[in-house]
């Protein structure tokens, strides 16, 4: 089955330190990746997605992520975090041969002040 | 990007009733989709919304339970029929605008179901 694991409920970091939230996934043919978020009663907000070309995927609000092929991963990344970055962050690939998404998880981070 | 609206934002409902979803989106856009976040959960896909046909539903879901209309390329409806509080959950429309797969999809801000 195609599908993205995110191995962390949470992620704890302190303002101003870098953050990283772990994806990794399962696809079979080309895998096409995608990073949302969501803030308390809110819909999901895109951030970013990888497709083709540049591994290091650059988004919204300063997020990044990268993909790793050999390592089957696409972690999201910020150099220095928000306490307004405390979210849930959900990861989601698209399956070869289905035009929907699949999502992770999800991965709770907090940021303190 | 495509902005999508959501009516009700919310609602608390009865056991045994049925509540209907509406999602406008301010744009024509070629895909629609249908999504359940159970409480503390992921996101579900119910369903694809198909423009002049039948909507496509996942495993696990039926038409007769989650009725889906899409009457024109930006508005769809989906219906959570004879409700029980297990059907208390977020429910989230979806849209795209590009190809397949490699399309970013953009989500309303979900109406979250209570069933007493």
């Amino acid at each position: 089955a195609q599908s993205v694991a995110q191995p962390e409920d949470q992620v704890n970091v302190a303002e101003g330190n870098p953050l990283t939230v772990k994806c990794t996934y399962s696809v079979s043919g080309n895998p096409y990746l995608f990073w949302y978020v969501q803030y308390p009663n809110r819909g999901l907000q895109f951030l970013l997605k990888y497709i083709t070309g540049d591994n290091l995927v650059k988004g919204s609000y300063g997020f990044e992520a990268e993909f790793n092929k050999s390592q089957t991963s696409f972690h999201l990344k910020k150099p220095s975090a928000l306490v307004s970055d405390s979210a849930l962050y959900f990861c989601a690939v698209s399956p070869t041969g289905f035009q929907k998404l699949v999502f992770g998880t999800g991965t709770r981070l907090l940021v303190s002040p | 990007s495509a902005v999508i609206s959501q009516k009700p934002s919310r609602d608390i409902c009865q056991r045994g009733t049925s509540l209907t979803i509406q999602c406008q989106v301010d744009s024509q856009v070629t895909m629609m989709f249908w999504y359940r976040q159970q409480p503390g959960q992921s996101l579900t896909l119910i369903a694809t919304a198909n423009q002049g046909s039948e909507a496509t539903y996942e495993s696990g879901f039926v038409i007769d339970k989650f009725p889906i209309s899409r009457p024109n390329l930006t508005f769809s409806t989906l219906t959570v029929s004879n409700m029980s509080p297990e059907d208390s959950s977020i429910y989230l429309c979806s849209a795209g605008t590009g190809p397949p797969r490699t399309d970013t999809q953009y989500f309303g801000p979900g109406t979250r179901l209570t069933v007493l």
